[in-house]
């Protein structure tokens, strides 16, 4: 059974540009949450998607955005890239009837780099 | 809104010994607690939750944690460490539509 994979590993990106991260979900789980972890600290809850729709929202602007497709995978888009994004993006999964956040499984993340 | 205090933010500890990491929460509402590991270069993985009933929740790697409603505490216990277990962990609180994370506390095992 493979795991939540997610890419790329790592990005560089300069301010002012557009990042796009995917993160593909572990097999039969249906609900994906978007985690940003500044160095540091913990990671923080930006989103998550259930049946290809935004199911709540952290504190974070509308330039995070995000989708979910047919098959459960998801994609983060930044726009408008500030320093301040620079972070650890994780994506966690979870299974069906589980509760919103009782049972996630976390991808291994992707670096973004913002100069 | 709730939100989670890890009172440490480093606890070195020899091999063999016993470890408490510490987090207290606060919320308005009934919360589920949790406690992730997360080794260098990876992604969290989950130790142990508290959704209901027994106060003394077993995870895995003989990690245990004690919810205490009274003190709003949760704190992760270990009753003799190894080197693997040197690792950031992170305590969370689960709302109805939010999760929030505690700053961390590292976990240093020393031979």
């Amino acid at each position: 059974e493979t795991g939540v994979t997610q890419s790329p590993t790592h990005l560089i990106k300069t301010r002012g540009q557009q990042v796009t991260l995917r993160c593909s979900s572990q097999s039969g789980h249906n609900t994906v949450s978007w985690y940003q972890q500044a160095l540091g600290q913990g990671p923080q809850f930006i989103f998550q998607y259930y049946r290809e729709e935004e199911n709540g929202r952290g504190n974070f602007p509308p330039r995070f955005s995000g989708l979910q497709f047919p098959n459960y995978s998801s994609e983060l888009n930044v726009n408008a890239l500030e320093l301040d994004d620079s972070a650890l993006y994780l994506c966690a999964s979870s299974p069906p009837g589980t509760g919103i956040f009782n049972e996630q499984f976390f991808g291994p993340g992707t670096r973004l780099t913002v100069l | 809104a709730q939100s989670v205090t890890q009172l440490d933010s480093q606890v070195p500890v020899f091999e063999e010994a016993p470890v408490e990491l510490r987090c207290n929460y606060s919320s308005s509402v009934s919360v589920y607690l949790f406690w992730y590991v997360q080794y260098p270069n990876q992604g969290l993985q989950l130790l142990l939750k508290y959704l209901s009933g027994s106060t003394l929740v077993k995870g895995i790697n003989g990690f245990e944690a004690e919810f205490n409603k009274s003190q709003t505490s949760f704190h992760l216990r270990k009753p003799s460490v190894h080197i693997s277990d040197t690792a950031e962990y992170f305590c969370a609180v689960s709302g109805e539509d939010d999760m929030r994370f505690g700053a961390g506390t590292r976990l240093t095992v020393k031979p």
